[in-house]
């Protein structure tokens, strides 16, 4: 195991299309985050899984776009109808949640991906 | 509402001197605030965290500050070195476990 995988790690499309991103987390991790970066920004919270369930989904997201994560071990994000704003780094992570104390023991500690860089024209 | 600001966005200083960034966030934050380093076209790394029962944590050149009544923190990074140019990310865990960052601090370390 050498980590988050992303793939595409670049994915170039036309404003309609559909896309779908595939996170593989770390094997042991339960948690799965998936974060949006544009330049000069910090990484955007879009959802989480713990395990298959899908825990929170940020407001700010727009109906066209949907993660899921099956069978608790690699997620899918998917974006309908894409936008040139949709243009950004789409990160995942993942974590072992852990109980107590945030961090403790390297729990809940979120190790990322390389991302996938959708350019949408 | 879940909120992180971090200041300044970009930070230039010489080799050798300190630099400092500050973070604050708002009232729904728990227990963790974790930094992550991210050089251009990587990935965001951690390199340093701190939990609400502590105030200090150093590691060699970096140390975090927390002031939980404040509701601030910040890494001071010393002796700094043209490797430790990037940008940096705070961040703060909020209700049910999600990481929400602030919006980075471009360092230069300038030789």
């Amino acid at each position: 195991d050498t980590g988050v995988s992303q793939d595409p790690r670049h994915k170039i499309t036309k404003r309609g299309q559909n896309v779908t991103f595939r996170c593989d987390p770390i094997s042991e991790h339960n948690r799965l985050y998936w974060y949006r970066q544009t330049l000069g920004q910090g990484p955007e919270f879009l959802t989480y899984f713990q395990n298959e369930a899908q825990l929170e989904k940020s407001r700010l997201l727009s109906d066209r776009f949907s993660a899921e994560r099956p069978k608790g071990s690699f997620s899918t994000l998917e974006i309908q109808r894409t936008e040139q704003g949709d243009s950004a780094m789409y990160l995942c992570a993942s974590s072992l949640a852990g109980t107590g104390v945030w961090g403790s023991s390297g729990a809940n500690v979120l190790t990322f991906g390389a991302g996938s860089r959708l350019t949408v024209l | 509402g879940e909120n992180v600001e971090q200041h300044p966005s970009t930070l230039s200083v010489q080799e050798g001197d300190s630099a400092v960034i500050k973070c604050t966030y708002s009232d729904s934050a728990s227990n963790y605030f974790p930094w992550y380093k991210q050089e251009l076209g990587k990935r965001p790394q951690l390199i340093i965290d701190i939990r609400s029962n502590v105030g200090e944590k150093k590691d060699q050149r970096i140390a975090v500050t927390l002031n939980k009544t404040a509701k601030h923190f910040s890494l001071h990074i010393t002796e700094t070195q043209p490797e430790d140019s990037a940008v940096y990310f705070c961040a703060a865990a909020f209700q049910g476990g999600k990481l929400i960052f602030g919006q980075g601090t471009e360092l230069s370390v300038k030789p």
